[in-house]
């Protein structure tokens, strides 16, 4: 079964500066797809940005990033500029790809807690 | 589109009772997932239906829950009797299937419950 480490139950950043957050997984899949999620104090999860397995190339969404080592089993989440809106949970999330019919379960993992320091 | 709508929002009841959760998937998604949250396990798949049907419902703990899925549009967790360790949020999630796709999770707002 698949297992989704987050070692960092909390972070604390600057305001407009770098944060990154931690997370390393477990399978002998080969194809996936991972995920980070963002749950401000409201508990509306919202996807922030993702990754797929098979491309090398990371993932980039407007201030946030992702540094995908797949032999390594990591994926990182870098937050840039940071903003008091940031301030949340982070849920690194994987889920198998592919077939029709095949698995659709998101595995989480514990989550980290960033706080953004004005 | 409205998004994912559960229902209640928040639930208070006490041990013994049954609880009824809710769940609208967004329309034309033919995935639904109920999540649970809690502190100590952190958010966890409970069941998870395709076109109506159940696929996956090994992380539901017990008998005492049950899910259904009567329809493309609604779907209901229960829990009879309802104990004060199953006080958590409750998520429902939609996606759609594309292949080779993201299949994004759309998640609800979830459901505060709480047995006493």
């Amino acid at each position: 079964a698949q297992t989704v480490t987050q070692s960092q139950p909390e972070m604390s950043v600057q305001e407009a500066e770098t944060v990154t957050l931690s997370c390393t997984y477990d399978t002998s899949e080969s194809d996936y797809y991972l995920f980070w999620y963002k749950q401000p104090p409201s508990r509306q999860m919202i996807l922030v940005i993702r990754q797929e397995a098979y491309k090398q190339q990371n993932a980039t969404e407007n201030r946030f990033s992702v540094n995908f080592q797949k032999a390594a089993k990591s994926f990182s989440l870098k937050i840039s500029d940071s903003q008091l809106g940031d301030a949340a949970m982070y849920f690194c999330a994987y889920r198998t790809a592919g077939r029709q019919g095949g698995s659709e379960k998101l595995v989480f993992g514990k989550g980290t807690k960033l706080t953004v320091n004005p | 589109d409205a998004g994912v709508i559960q229902s209640p929002r928040h639930e208070v009841t006490e041990m013994g009772q049954e609880v009824t959760l809710r769940c609208k998937p967004i329309s034309g998604h033919d995935y639904l997932f109920w999540y649970r949250q809690t502190m100590m396990r952190g958010l966890e798949l409970l069941i998870y239906f395709n076109n109506n049907v159940p696929i996956d419902d090994s992380g539901m703990p017990e008998d005492r829950f049950s899910a259904k899925m009567p329809n493309a549009s609604f779907s209901t967790l229960k829990i009879q009797p309802s104990e004060p360790r199953d006080s958590a949020v409750y998520f429902c999630a939609s996606s759609h299937w594309y292949d080779r796709g993201w299949n994004e999770q759309f998640f609800g707002p979830g459901t505060r419950l709480t047995v006493l």
